[in-house]
């Protein structure tokens, strides 16, 4: 079983649609866990930690759900700068030095 | 400027020679990290220094060695690699251990072995 899995899409939405990715963890031991923009041949970036109460930035939403091992990204209004490709990266320790990524969601959004 | 800075950009090497990958950060961090990209895998964390020291080797094989100097410099010394180590080589950085420190990425160096 994959520790960290996603969907790999692509999806391709319009402009202002909402968009919803989905990872799952295997490892319940996991501590800390991040979504991670990453555009074409470039460095990923850090879009957001996630909390276990939920936490929103302007469009972008997190949820996290310990219990069943699943975070979640919602993007509102999505907007053509959007297209890159999400990674859900999960830590499995306190030190923070053992983190897995997933394999990354692409989204497309057109005009 | 990303903050940290990853020289060269890109790097073809035949599968006996030796060289040298550079990650520099400018940013005050404590934690520095190398990882590799290979197209269709998640990207696979190799190894974590923290204050200089290793704290992390992900089973990553011997022909690949790190260097790490100083809290700001980070090397990575190649030497008889094999076609299936062509991929993405990343460096980041982090103000420190903790877990919920989120990482600071180079760009990257795109790697060929012939």
């Amino acid at each position: 079983r994959k520790e960290v899995e996603q969907d790999p899409g692509p999806f391709n939405v319009p402009e202002g649609a909402t968009v919803a990715f989905n990872c799952t963890y295997s490892n319940s031991a996991s501590q800390s866990f991040f979504w991670y923009r990453q555009d074409c041949r470039k460095e990923p970036k850090l879009l957001m930690s996630v909390y276990s109460s939920g936490n929103e930035d302007g469009r972008f939403t997190a949820q996290l759900n310990r219990a069943s091992q699943y975070i979640s990204l919602l993007i509102r209004d999505s907007k053509l700068s959007d297209s890159a490709t999400y990674l859900c990266v999960v830590t499995l320790n306190q030190a923070g030095t053992a983190l897995i990524f997933g394999k990354g969601t692409t989204l497309s959004v057109s005009s | 400027e990303t903050g940290v800075t990853q020289t060269p950009r890109h790097l073809v090497m035949g599968m006996t020679n030796k060289k040298s990958l550079k990650c520099e950060q400018h940013l005050g961090h404590n934690a520095m990290y190398w990882y590799k990209q290979s197209a269709k895998k998640p990207l696979e964390l190799m190894f974590v220094y923290s204050l200089e020291e290793r704290v992390e080797n992900n089973s990553v094989p011997s022909r690949f060695s790190p260097e790490c100097p100083n809290s700001s410099h980070l090397f990575l010394h190649l030497h008889t690699l094999q076609p299936e180590d062509s991929a993405l080589y990343l460096c980041a950085s982090s103000p420190g251990q903790g877990g919920n420190q989120p990482q600071h990425f180079g760009d990257g160096t795109r790697l060929s072995i012939l």
